[in-house]
């Protein structure tokens, strides 16, 4: 069954280095998607892109926030300049439309020093 | 308002039992309902999704119950069994409104105890 993937699954980073999260959509999917889950809260909306733009964001993807869908088959959410309050578990997830349901890849922990 | 409110925080039950996870919306734009569930280290799955077209919806020993003139809808599990213990979100989004965004409820951690 096909799946959304993830690397890293963990990283380590200093406050105010830059990060770059990467992640593999299903491959027939049009619409991708960053969520986030700050430790024992719940998984909050990001980002979504579509047609190699964004088509919505959240008050969190603020200028820090950037995402790019390089090669036609990763897509990457890019930190500039993390802070001690980016550590959370970011999930990309996929769909064939807007209106199909969203498949999430398995996670990458991110955890800023 | 674009809040989802889950309850209860947490449930435990011994297995054959039916949990029920409560989720409440205000914006009436919300057009559908999908219930996700979590194993520890890993993301997200869908396990049922419903529109308010409908009230009730089942798939194998899990149903969606939806009350949409309270605002309301609930996940039961039948028939628990401890393989079922997880953390489970609900969330809604205005997909055919033009927002395919997730908004999750803060989750409901179940430990089905065999």
């Amino acid at each position: 069954e096909p799946e959304v993937t993830q690397t890293p699954s963990h990283q380590v980073t200093q406050m105010g280095q830059e990060v770059i999260l990467r992640c593999v959509p299903i491959s027939n999917h049009l619409y991708f998607y960053w969520y986030r889950q700050i430790l024992g809260q719940k998984v909050e909306f990001l980002v979504s892109f579509y047609n190699n733009e964004i088509s919505e964001k959240s008050e969190i993807f603020d200028d820090q926030f950037s995402v790019e869908r390089p090669d036609g088959s990763n897509f990457t959410l890019k930190i500039r300049s993390t802070k001690l309050e980016d550590s959370a578990m970011y999930f990309c997830a996929s769909s064939g439309s807007r209106l199909d349901t969203q498949y999430f890849g398995p996670g990458t922990r991110l955890t800023v020093l | 308002q674009q809040q989802v409110k889950q309850s209860p925080q947490s449930l435990i039950v011994q297995k054959g039992g039916i949990p029920i996870i409560n989720c409440a919306y205000e914006n009436t734009a919300f057009d559908y309902f999908p219930w996700y569930q979590q194993f520890p280290g890993k993301g997200p799955a869908l396990l049922i999704a419903i529109r308010p077209d409908v009230s009730e919806k089942k798939e194998g020993r899990f149903t969606i119950s939806f009350n949409k003139s309270a605002k309301q809808f609930s996940l039961h599990i039948m028939d628990s069994q401890p393989g079922d213990s997880a953390t489970y979100f609900c969330a809604a989004s205005m997909a055919q409104g033009g927002s395919e965004k997730l908004v999750f409820g803060k989750g409901t951690k179940l430990t089905v105890n065999p």
